[in-house]
């Protein structure tokens, strides 16, 4: 079935590297975009366009999408990163499809 | 600065009905297709309905359409949601959101520049 696939959790400790994965046969030849979504607020775009950042997300917050994976790189972990991350492509069908989003833990 | 302010949420019984409102602020909101998103307690996300530019298109998501109906007021600067015959499933938050896109191909491509802070909508009994 058309899903578009994201591990429930990640963790890594302060100042660490995370990568948070995006699959699916959706994933392959789309555009891919990223929300980071803190507890209790609304979602905020991180990254369009399998990498472009909008203004105001830092440089250490980073994407990429090569075949039927997209990854979104989060380097020198800080506290404040912790969120849950949703990945979102577009399915003909189906309009905008969300994966099912990656709580970032940090350790 | 951009600002989505949603509206109009509550609790509802089931096969109740609720109209939701987003007042845009801050952009040139008749250039901009707008959508609604929701989040069930402790889920994920689901698109469910969005408007284009002039009203052009309307697009709905299967569990949503038949009950659910988007429009937009761009005098107003304002996107509602009608949503009738409410089930429990359909217990979220409710986000508006701007889409927007590199090359005019939205409706293939696009992402959801900005979000509101939403609106609960609770069904039950």
């Amino acid at each position: 079935s058309n899903v578009v696939t994201q591990p429930p959790s990640v963790s890594v400790a302060p100042g660490q590297t995370a990568r948070i994965t995006c699959g699916g046969n959706m994933v392959a030849g789309s555009r891919v975009h990223w929300y980071r979504q803190k507890s209790g607020q609304a979602p905020v775009l991180v990254v369009h366009d399998d990498s472009d950042r909008p203004s105001g997300i830092p440089e250490r917050i980073s994407g990429s999408n090569s075949g039927n994976t997209a990854t979104l790189t989060v380097s020198g972990v800080e506290t404040g990163d912790e969120a849950d991350y949703f990945c979102q492509v577009w399915d003909s069908s189906r309009g905008p499809v969300f994966g099912g989003g990656t709580k970032l833990t940090v350790l | 600065e951009v600002q989505l302010v949603e509206s109009g949420g509550g609790l509802v019984k089931p096969g109740g009905s609720l109209r939701l409102s987003c007042a845009a602020s801050g952009f040139a909101f008749n250039y901009f297709g707008m959508n609604w998103v929701r989040q069930a307690p402790g889920k994920g996300l689901e698109w469910i309905s969005s408007v284009t530019t002039r009203s052009n298109y309307i697009y709905y998501a299967d569990s949503v359409k038949g009950r659910f109906t988007i429009s937009r007021d761009d005098a107003k600067k304002s996107v509602d949601l009608h949503m009738s015959s409410l089930r429990v499933e359909d217990t979220a938050t409710y986000y508006c959101s701007i889409l927007n896109c590199t090359g005019g191909d939205c409706d293939s491509f696009g992402w959801f520049a900005s979000w509101g802070q939403g609106t609960l909508v609770t069904v039950s009994s």
